[in-house]
């Protein structure tokens, strides 16, 4: 597609309850990373997967979490047991390499309510 | 590890005044900078980078910023802003070699009429 999709774009789940959010990367960009944006804080990077190599899982805050890209392509990230602090944006980026450096193309997010 | 600071949280400037937004990094190898854009309610968007070459680099829309290797900073600076630059501002760095893509905490430009 043209850009990065994610869906669901709101999700509001209760305390307790699985979640999957998932992201559809530009075609063509082997490079796939997964960030959490909560309110008033930055960017904390999740999980990074680069073509068939072992994802970059160091950002996983803790076991509940996971991911996994299917084919190469899609990527879906995994919340069990949802807790309210995981409330947050989950912000999807794929990316293309320009003189050795990942540029990354960012989704519009999927914005995660636990009640 | 790569790490980004960006020591101002928000930055109030009034219509078509000059602004900087500043941005310093660690790492003593060689690295990639950027700075993204998050306008409200929207995903993030990248404004400018710099990879490699001249090391003053500029966006469409008169943003530039200076890779300063010896101060370690990438500043980001207009010489006059508009209402419509009102955005949260991210600084972001990645070490060669190294692909995992670190932010700053975000900077909130708030454009006064």
């Amino acid at each position: 597609g043209a850009g990065v999709s994610q869906s669901p774009s709101n999700k509001v789940t209760e305390k307790g309850k699985d979640v999957e959010l998932r992201c559809d990367p530009i075609s063509g960009h082997t490079a796939l990373y997964w960030y959490r944006q909560s309110l008033g804080q930055g960017l904390e990077f999740l999980i990074y997967f680069q073509g068939n190599s072992a994802p970059d899982k160091s950002g996983l805050p803790s076991d509940r979490f996971s991911a996994e890209r299917t084919g190469g392509s899609v990527s879906t990230l995994t919340i069990q047991r949802t807790q309210q602090e995981d409330s947050a944006v989950y912000l999807c980026a794929s990316s293309l390499v320009i003189s050795g450096a990942n540029v990354l193309t960012f989704g519009a997010g999927s914005r995660l309510t636990v009640l | 590890a790569q790490s980004v600071t960006q020591l101002d949280s928000q930055v109030p400037v009034f219509e078509e005044a000059p602004v900087e937004l500043r941005c310093n990094y660690s790492s003593s190898v060689s690295v990639y900078l950027f700075w993204y854009v998050q306008y409200p309610n929207q995903g993030l968007q990248l404004l400018l980078k710099y990879l490699s070459g001249s090391t003053l680099v500029e966006s469409i829309n008169g943003f530039e910023a200076e890779f300063n290797k010896s101060q370690t900073s990438f500043h980001l600076r207009k010489p006059s802003v508009h209402i419509s630059d009102t955005a949260e501002y991210f600084c972001a760095a990645l070490s060669g070699g190294y692909q995992k893509v670190t932010f700053g905490t975000g900077t909130k430009l708030q454009v006064i009429p």
